[in-house]
């Protein structure tokens, strides 16, 4: 079974456009969230999802922040416009969402650079 | 709060050497989960163990050992008979409410295995 896909995994944009980061979760996960990894401030959590709902953003940064899940295949994490401060690896993660303690399977990071 | 202190920043060791990271937590929860996660440097996420609050049973996994001790809020990595393809970094998480809730991450710790 494929893992999680993110696309792009590079993006480099100039500071003031919009950037569009997408996730396809495993088949059959409940549960997905987006991360964020700087060397700052290390993984941190953004928003996560259960059922396509949204259920914890509380880590988004900012109102130039904003993530969907339409439905259980896929998800994206927009932001615009874009800052130099945005420049980090963003991952999407997913798991079973069931009672209990499943493990969160990343996906490959998309590395973001906004100049 | 949710908190997981990872102490050491960077270890180096010689292959074949044991070496042992360290990872404290603080939680108000009585159920609580553990994981760990390897980031090697091509930069993917891949899970380690996971450990639940009334489990303290440790773990062996090759060469891969787990201590969990409750009393000190501490999950310590061990990696006996260290070998280059350790070389990583290393994330200690803790989850309040099971894998389905928000990962809580450690600063990492770097491994380099010298050869």
């Amino acid at each position: 079974d494929a893992g999680v896909i993110q696309s792009p995994r590079h993006e480099v944009t100039e500071m003031g456009q919009e950037v569009t980061l997408r996730c396809k979760p495993i088949s059959g996960h409940n549960s997905l969230f987006w991360y964020r990894q700087t060397m700052m401030r290390g993984l941190e959590l953004l928003i996560y999802f259960n059922n396509n709902v949204p259920i914890d953003d509380s880590g988004m940064p900012e109102d130039r922040f904003s993530a969907k899940m339409p439905n259980a295949s896929f998800s994206t994490l927009k932001i615009q416009p874009s800052e130099p401060r945005d420049s980090a690896v963003y991952f999407c993660a997913s798991n079973l969402g069931t009672s209990g303690y499943n493990e969160q399977f990343f996906g490959p990071g998309t590395r973001l650079t906004v100049l | 709060a949710q908190k997981v202190t990872q102490a050491q920043t960077e270890i180096s060791v010689v292959e074949k050497e044991d070496v042992t990271l360290d990872c404290v937590y603080e939680t108000r929860d009585t159920t609580y989960y553990l994981f760990w996660y390897k980031q090697p440097p091509s930069g993917e996420l891949v899970f380690l163990i996971r450990r639940n609050s009334f489990d303290e049973q440790n773990e062996i996994s090759g060469r891969y050992s787990w201590n969990f001790q409750k009393s000190t809020s501490s999950f310590n990595f061990t990696i006996t008979a260290s070998q280059v393809v350790d070389s990583a970094v290393y994330f200690c998480a803790l989850s309040e409410r099971g894998g389905s809730e928000k990962l809580v991450f450690g600063k990492g710790t770097k491994l380099t295995v010298n050869p």
